[in-house]
């Protein structure tokens, strides 16, 4: 298996303008996860998926960020319109019930 | 909910040395607890993880240990060597397929 797939792996738009990541997870993983990182707050859960269902989304810091999992083998994570402050690399995971969880290589997003 | 706090934020050893990190949690209820290790530029990945019916776990020169009474969990990491150097992130989650929560990370440094 690839692993958890992320796309791209480096993003530099303007202000403004919208921002669309992608993931693909491992196959047969029932739960998908999306984090941010940055220097000041760490690793920060965004929103959480099982089944293709969203069951947490209050880590998603503004109406701005919004998340889909059409099918279990694709997940996006949009944010429209970006602001510089929401330059950080995002994570997406995955994992099955009770087992490991395993990280994509992320996407450097820089919002200039 | 979940809240995990890690302690050092820095540390910095002499190649050979040991090294060991700490972690406390809040939830009693959280019983998986991982410890991740990210490379500059990487993706955070699994080291070694610990379940609540375990209180001590080795493998090679990495160990973690569990202390459930005083929720908090250390990892130890013997005869260090300069690949060693990296952010190190504990977390906890009450397993089935709720997210995991990170500490805010160690970095450590090992001087050859």
């Amino acid at each position: 298996d690839a692993g958890v797939i992320q796309s791209p792996r480096h993003e530099v738009t303007e202000m403004g303008q919208e921002v669309t990541l992608r993931c693909k997870p491992i196959s047969g993983h029932n739960s998908l996860f999306w984090y941010r990182q940055t220097m000041m707050r760490g690793l920060e859960l965004l929103i959480y998926f099982n089944n293709n269902v969203p069951i947490d989304d209050s880590g998603m810091p503004e109406d701005r960020f919004s998340a889909k999992m059409p099918n279990a083998s694709f997940s996006t994570l949009k944010i429209q319109p970006s602001e510089p402050r929401d330059s950080a690399v995002y994570f997406c995971a995955s994992r099955s019930t009770n087992e490991k969880l395993f990280f994509g290589s992320g996407t450097q997003l820089s919002v200039l | 909910g979940e809240n995990v706090e890690q302690h050092p934020s820095t540390l910095s050893v002499q190649e050979g040395d040991s090294a060991v990190i700490k972690c406390t949690y809040s939830d009693s209820a959280s019983n998986y607890f991982p410890w991740y290790k990210q490379e500059l530029g990487k993706r955070p990945q699994l080291i070694i993880d610990i379940r609540s019916n375990v209180g001590e776990k080795k493998d090679q020169r990495i160990a973690v240990t569990l202390n459930k009474t005083a929720k908090h969990f250390s990892l130890h990491i013997t005869e260090t060597q300069p690949e060693d150097s990296a952010v190190y992130f504990c977390a906890a989650s009450n397993s089935g397929n709720t997210p995991l929560v990170f500490g805010k990370g160690t970095r450590l440094s090992v001087i050859a």
